[in-house]
C-alpha cells in the first residue's frame, strides 16, 4: 500500500509568486490533513476534509491560503502571492473515517520564500 | 504557556540505556495522546498512542499517562542508535468529523551514543 506522498519535495520561489503544494493521501482514507511547520516552532494544524469537504478550516493563517480536495482524492494547497513568513514545511496526513488514533504523515514539501 | 511543551534537547544516552522523554500539556480535555518519531527530513511515523491513565507497553517503548498532572512520557528500553530522531508528543485536541486533530510539542531530540 502506497503511503501518503506529497509533491514539491522542496519548492523556491519569491516573495509574491504563486505555489501550488499536492497532496495524496493513502487509498480510501477519507480524512485529508495539512499541518504546518515553521522552523523553529511545533506542527500546526491548517484545516481538515472529509472527503471533498471542508471540515475545519481554522488553522489556515491568512485567506492567501487555499486548499481544495477535488473529488475527495488528492488535495492542493496554493498560496498566493507567497510571504516570507510561508516559509516552512506544510504536511499533509491522512486517516480512515471515525478513526481517531494514527494519522499517516506524508514526508513534507519544504516551501522556502525569498 | 504552550499547550504541548517538550524539552527541545538534545537528549544524549548510551547505547543500551533507557532514554526517557516527557511532555506536558494545557487542555485538560485531551482525550488522547500520541508520540510521534520523526528522522530528519521524513515523515513523521507514529510509535505509541494511549488513552487511558497508567502505563502502555509495546516491546521496547512503553507511554505513560498521568491525567492529574497533565502528563505524558515516552520511555524507550535498550536505546539504539537507529533511536537517534527527534520525538513528537501530540495530543488530540478535537475530534472533528471523525477525525482527528493534534496539536503537537516542538519535539525532543534524541541521540543515542556509541
Amino acid at each position: 500500500e502506497a503511503g501518503v506522498t506529497q509533491f514539491p519535495s522542496h519548492s523556491v520561489i519569491e516573495k509574491g509568486q504563486t505555489v501550488t503544494l499536492r497532496c495524496d493521501p493513502i487509498s480510501g482514507h477519507d480524512n485529508l490533513y495539512w499541518y504546518r511547520r515553521v522552523m523553529g516552532k511545533e506542527i500546526k494544524f491548517l484545516l481538515h476534509f472529509v472527503k471533498e469537504s471542508k471540515q475545519d478550516e481554522s488553522g489556515m493563517p491568512n485567506n492567501r491560503f487555499l486548499a481544495e480536495r477535488t473529488g475527495g482524492t488528492y488535495s492542493t494547497l496554493k498560496v498566493q502571492p507567497a510571504e516570507l513568513e510561508d516559509s516552512g514545511v506544510y504536511f499533509c496526513a491522512s486517516s480512515r473515517i471515525g478513526y481517531t488514533g494514527e494519522l499517516f504523515f506524508g514526508e513534507g514539501s519544504r516551501l522556502t520564500v525569498l | 504557556q504552550k499547550e504541548v511543551e517538550q524539552n527541545s534537547g538534545p537528549l544524549s544516552v548510551p547505547e543500551g540505556a533507557i532514554a526517557s522523554l516527557n511532555c506536558t500539556y494545557s487542555d485538560r480535555g485531551s482525550q488522547s495522546f500520541f508520540w510521534y518519531r520523526q528522522y530528519s527530513g521524513k515523515s513523521p511515523e507514529l510509535i505509541m498512542f494511549i488513552y487511558s491513565n497508567g502505563d502502555k507497553e509495546d516491546g521496547r517503548f512503553t507511554a505513560q499517562l498521568n491525567k492529574a498532572s497533565q502528563y505524558v512520557s515516552l520511555l524507550i528500553r535498550d536505546s539504539q542508535p537507529s533511536d537517534s530522531a527527534t520525538y513528537l508528543c501530540a495530543v488530540n485536541s478535537g475530534v472533528t468529523g471523525g477525525g482527528n486533530k493534534l496539536t503537537f510539542g516542538t519535539g525532543t531530540q534524541l541521540k543515542v551514543e556509541l
